[in-house]
């Protein structure tokens, strides 16, 4: 069963820092985009960031760019996010999600984890 | 920037059909992708590829494309199927979330 599990979370200061894992299982990790969205509280989806299977290459959402790094460890089989510079709005339930494939689906979703800045 | 836009909220009886819209203006050239999120779950991928059903989704959701809209269609709603509905798609190699739209079933 394909599994995304993430940690990490917790409550940080304004200005401080965190590093969000997420554990996959279930397939081969590294033929996959990997992916983090988050959601503020009653808010909507919001992409942060995505990184190719190799790491060859990075995206980022304007309002983290410069700020956030995506990267991975494929042979752990693990995806990290490095949050820096922390505001208020980055409050939120961050998500990783598993690329489709040929596209830009996210079709597997961890549970998520809650980072409160503050 | 790029944005897709959805009607907040949509409502429907049991059995009915309903139709949730996303506008983007890259959506004639760039995929659709819509997602079901129930209250306290993560979102699940319904469709992708503007049309294409995962496997395990029902028949009674489809997608469709018509130059810049996107629409999501549940044909014979369930009240199970009450839920925030997303759309998504990317440009340039970066993803967009349309607002979401609450199905309330009446």
């Amino acid at each position: 069963e394909v599994q995304l599990l993430e940690s990490g979370g917790g409550l940080v200061q304004p200005g401080g820092s965190l590093r969000l894992s997420c554990a996959a299982s279930g397939f081969t990790f590294s033929t996959y985009t990997m992916n983090w969205v988050r959601q503020a509280p009653g808010k909507g989806l919001e992409w942060v960031s995505s990184i190719t299977g190799t790491a060859f290459s990075t995206y980022y959402a304007d309002s983290v760019k410069g700020r956030f790094t995506v990267s991975r460890d494929n042979s752990r089989d693990t995806l990290h996010l490095h949050m820096n510079s922390l505001r208020a709005d980055d409050t939120a339930v961050y998500y990783c999600a598993k690329g489709h494939g040929d596209d830009d689906a996210f079709d597997v979703w961890g549970q998520g984890t809650m980072v409160t800045v503050s | 920037s790029y944005e897709l836009t959805q009607p907040p909220s949509v409502s429907v009886s049991p059995g009915q059909t309903a139709r949730i819209t996303c506008s983007g203006h890259a959506l004639p050239k760039q995929y659709a992708y819509w997602y079901q999120q129930k209250p306290g779950q993560a979102p699940m991928l319904l469709i992708f590829q503007d049309t294409e059903r995962p496997s395990g989704i029902p028949e009674r959701f489809s997608g469709s494309s018509s130059g810049t809209t996107v629409t999501l269609t549940i044909s014979g709603v369930r009240a199970e199927d009450e839920a925030d509905y997303y759309c998504q798609s990317s440009d340039s190699s970066v993803t967009f979330f349309g607002g979401g739209t609450k199905l309330t079933v009446l």
